[in-house]
């Protein structure tokens, strides 16, 4: 049982479609993270949002548009996407960001396949 | 520039042996550090944090050793179970924490 909820698990999409991917975090954190994880390569880290305010944007391109409505919420909006795109999407939350001994709780990910 | 450094392996381990992996970090002014495990296509899952004075839980034995800037992972009587890949990840305060790359279990039977 995860404290962080992911939804969908599973996304196929055309590249003239859009999608969201929808994380809710249960654990009373303010930090949320998007992590990008391709077929055997490392996390990336996307995007950070603490106290629903965005702190980081890892020079992400803008067919991946995150929202954070409010510190239980974060969604990933997804428009004209290409197939290298089609990885592993992790959402994760933690205390604030800046806080000592932050521990990340992952989702169980959305794995997006772009056609 | 904040580095993670993980031998990548694969590291090929029968069951029941010992095995230990080292993670090598960049920033002296860390301050936090885990150890997660991977499954294949699953997300990564926290395993232990790492304390200065080292820590135990079961058959996993985590330490940090900051004048060498590096922590280890040390698992004892490996299971079958204890393939995955291993995270190392270090950070904390505003730096916010770093990933290593990961390295590669095989228990095999």
């Amino acid at each position: 049982e995860t404290g962080v909820t992911q939804t969908p698990r599973h996304l196929v999409m055309g590249m003239t479609n859009k999608k969201s991917l929808k994380c809710e975090q249960h654990l009373g954190h303010n930090a949320m993270y998007w992590y990008k994880q391709s077929a055997k390569k490392p996390l990336e880290l996307m995007f950070v949002y603490n106290f629903k305010e965005q702190t980081e944007n890892n020079s992400v391109p803008s067919r991946f548009s995150p929202e954070c409505p409010n510190s239980s919420h974060l969604f990933l909006h997804l428009h004209t996407l290409q197939p290298e795109d089609s990885a592993l999407y992790l959402c994760a939350s933690s205390r604030p960001q800046g806080a000592t001994n932050e521990k990340l709780f992952f989702g169980s990910g959305t794995q997006l396949s772009v056609l | 520039r904040k580095e993670v450094e993980q031998d990548p392996g694969p590291f090929n381990v029968p069951e029941g042996a010992t095995v230990a992996f080292n993670c090598t970090y960049s920033n002296s002014a860390s301050q936090s550090f885990f150890w997660y495990r991977q499954d294949c296509r699953k997300e990564p899952k926290l395993l232990m944090s790492v304390y200065s004075s080292g820590n135990e839980d079961g058959r996993f034995t985590a330490q940090l050793n900051r004048a060498s800037q590096y922590i280890s992972l040390l698992i004892r009587d490996s299971k079958l179970s204890d393939s995955a890949t291993y995270l190392c990840v270090v950070g904390g305060g505003a730096d916010g924490l770093t990933f290593g790359k990961g390295t590669h279990l095989i228990i095999q039977p």
